[in-house]
């Protein structure tokens, strides 16, 4: 069974500082895809950066990049540049294609970061 | 304009009861679940709905009992009501083909059963 760790229950990280949240990964399946998920006081789910398991290249969205490493089934996510506005719970997610064909998610338990002024 | 609209947003009710949570997407997605959080923020899929067909049914009590009228709406039935039902609800939408670009997420109702 597929299963995702965040072994960070919880993060704090200076203003304008540069935070790195861990998430490792378990599964049998070559192709895949793993997302980060960002859920503010506001309890909104707002997706933050995906990677495709078959792209090398790490993925990135302005201060927001991962390091993903494939054969370590690793998938960090590095918060460049840290603002107020970041402090949230953030989920890692892996998704899988299930047997009816269509895809869903497997959450971590997710790092609750918050962002100090 | 909300792309994935819950309602209502909070609800507490007492053990028992029966409720229902609406969800309605206007973002032309043809697939839209249900998932499940609970009070350790754990995340799990209840239910998945493709053009108004049941497409993933999780371990889930037949006390809730999903239904999908069209393909922007999504709802979510509970029967006699149980403490431990609760939980914050999300409902979601993306389209089949996309679905690996993620999802768009309601902005969750808190259920609380006491």
């Amino acid at each position: 069974a597929q299963t995702v760790t965040q072994s960070q229950p919880e993060m704090s990280v200076q203003e304008a500082e540069t935070v790195t949240l861990s998430c490792t990964y378990d599964t049998s399946e070559s192709n895949y895809y793993l997302f980060w998920y960002k859920q503010p006081p506001s309890r909104q789910m707002i997706l933050v950066i995906r990677q495709e398991a078959y792209k090398q290249q790490n993925a990135t969205e302005n201060r927001f990049s991962v390091n993903f490493q494939k054969a370590a089934k690793s998938f960090s996510l590095k918060i460049s540049d840290s603002q107020l506005g970041d402090t949230a719970m953030y989920f890692c997610a892996f998704m899988k294609l299930t047997t009816s064909g269509t895809y869903k998610y497997i959450f971590g338990t997710g790092t609750r970061l918050k962002v100090l002024a | 304009d909300t792309a994935v609209s819950q309602t209502p947003k909070y609800l507490v009710t007492q053990m028992g009861n029966d409720k229902s949570i609406k969800c309605e997407q206007n973002l032309g997605h043809d697939t839209m679940y249900w998932y499940k959080q609970d009070s350790k923020k754990f995340l799990k899929i209840m239910f998945s709905y493709n053009n108004k067909e049941l497409i993933i049914n999780e371990t889930v009590p037949n006390r809730f009992s999903p239904k999908s009228p069209d393909k922007a709406h999504l709802n979510l039935h509970i029967n006699s009501l149980e403490l431990g039902d609760s939980a914050v609800y999300f409902c979601a939408s993306s389209h089949v083909y996309g679905q690996r670009y993620g999802y768009t997420f309601g902005s969750g109702t808190r259920l609380t059963v006491v």
